[in-house]
């Protein structure tokens, strides 16, 4: 199994300003997983996130709107950039050891 | 990977067994079947999962057809903790299988 603690749980924010996420593992992992989930829907990927490699971004996700950062095999940041209402959501943090995906508790984002 | 196809909800009473079906007629031989819950505003749960045989663990049973087109998840003793949404999803396991999560069928509890 994999522990997974993000911060911020959650947060208001204005419009136009960003938000930086932190998802710290407690174990070594090859990737880490970003989803989004808009209110009342499911999960999407944003992006898969390997240590010492750029992010690779599912379609409608892009670099400049997500930045990703992977500085460590236990660590990774989501920015939030230029925000507007339609980014109110939860964003969530997920490992995959062996195959079974573990997820963090989510940042539930409001934006204003 | 091979979608899946789940009833948007249903219902059963505290302690009775709960059968969540799902639906993956185009599943392909290297597939597996995983089952996830959400329990309202927490980050999704891993439960169970298998390829062709029967899996039974702490929290639940899955149920494969032999013919793999179908399998149900079992909650043998529902709690009303056990209200959430359950996802069904097929992939195959490796780093490189996208995880893609659908609808899920909204399981409701009732004392």
């Amino acid at each position: 199994s994999a522990v997974i603690s993000q911060k911020p749980s959650r947060d208001i924010c204005q419009r136009g300003t960003s938000l930086t996420i932190q998802c710290q593992v407690d174990s070594q992992v090859t990737m880490m997983f970003w989803y989004r989930q808009q209110p009342g829907q499911s999960l999407t990927l944003i992006a898969t996130a390997n240590q010492g490699s750029e992010a690779t971004y599912e379609s409608g996700f892009v670099i400049d709107k997500f930045p990703i950062s992977r500085p460590n095999l236990t660590f990774s940041t989501l920015t939030v950039s230029n925000m507007s209402p339609e980014d109110s959501s939860i964003y969530l943090c997920s490992v995959e050891p062996l195959s079974v995906a573990f997820f963090g508790q989510g940042t539930r984002l409001t934006v204003v | 990977d091979a979608k899946t196809t789940q009833p948007p909800s249903m219902d059963c009473a505290e302690g009775r067994a709960a059968n969540l079906p799902c639906n993956h007629s185009t599943i392909s031989g290297n597939e597996y079947v995983y089952w996830y819950r959400q329990i309202h505003s927490q980050g999704p749960q891993y439960i169970i999962h298998g390829l062709k045989n029967n899996e039974t663990n702490e929290m639940a049973s899955l149920i494969i057809t032999e013919d793999r087109k179908s399998s149900t998840l079992i909650l043998p003793h529902a709690t009303l903790r056990d209200t959430a949404v359950y996802y069904c999803i097929v992939r195959i396991s490796g780093a490189n299988s996208k995880l893609t999560f659908g609808k899920g069928i909204t399981l409701s509890v009732r004392p």
